[in-house]
């Protein structure tokens, strides 16, 4: 299976941009990549996805990069509501299971 | 409103007795999905079920059954087989098959002593 790899933890201050990498060099060409964000004590919560290009929703930014071995999800302006373990998953569209790592814990100072 | 529900939201048990953690969606959703997850750590696939009669291991499924007779319910059964079972256990849904966006229930958290 493919891998993703994450910082263990980032900072960033409120209403700041906030960037967080992923590495995933041995993606496959069936592989999406998704991101998803945990808030203790809850289930994750989907955030964004994407196959080749930038993509772009309500709640963040996901840049892709051109031979698709690493990623970045963009908040735009964190909020103290954006403190959450954040997931960088490759999700095969074929086998249609989801594997998690470890994520990445954002912590966000007022 | 349309979501996952999953019960009880704390649950305990004596070791050596079966345990069934409920999940019920109103999605319509084909796909259903467990996981489990441990302090500080990433979640992992127990079992997942495309339609209504099948389901497939993940990678954790020694010691947990599933079933999945209505296309709104896929109970799992943690069984005394399951060697360290306290843990946060986690549902999930999706509206098909393929890399679609999953819906997570709020989870249970189960001890056993």
């Amino acid at each position: 299976d493919a891998k993703t790899t994450q910082p263990n933890s980032m900072e960033s201050n409120e209403e700041e941009p906030v960037h967080l990498p992923c590495n995933h060099s041995t993606i496959s060409g069936t592989d999406y990549i998704h991101w998803y964000r945990q808030l203790p004590s809850q289930g994750p919560e989907y955030v964004i996805h994407g196959l080749t290009s930038n993509v772009n929703n309500r709640m963040a930014s996901l840049a892709i990069a051109e031979d698709r071995k690493s990623s970045t999800l963009i908040l735009h302006r964190a909020t103290l509501r954006d403190a959450a373990v954040y997931y960088c998953i490759l999700r095969d569209y074929i086998r249609n299971d989801m594997r998690f790592g470890a994520g990445t814990r954002l912590t966000v100072k007022p | 409103d349309g979501g996952i529900t999953q019960s009880p939201k704390y649950l305990f048990r004596k070791e050596g007795q079966n345990v069934t953690l409920s999940c019920e969606q109103n999605l319509n959703h084909d796909a259903m999905y467990w996981y489990r997850q441990d302090p500080g750590q990433g979640l992992r696939l127990i079992y997942y079920s495309q339609i209504v009669n099948d389901f497939q291991k993940g990678d954790i499924a020694e010691g947990y059954s599933v079933s999945r007779e209505k296309k709104e319910s896929f109970p799992l059964t943690v069984t005394s087989a399951q060697k360290n079972p306290t843990a946060f256990y986690l549902c999930a849904s999706q509206s098909s098959y393929g890399a679609y966006e999953q819906y997570f229930g709020p989870g249970t958290r189960l001890t056993v002593t």
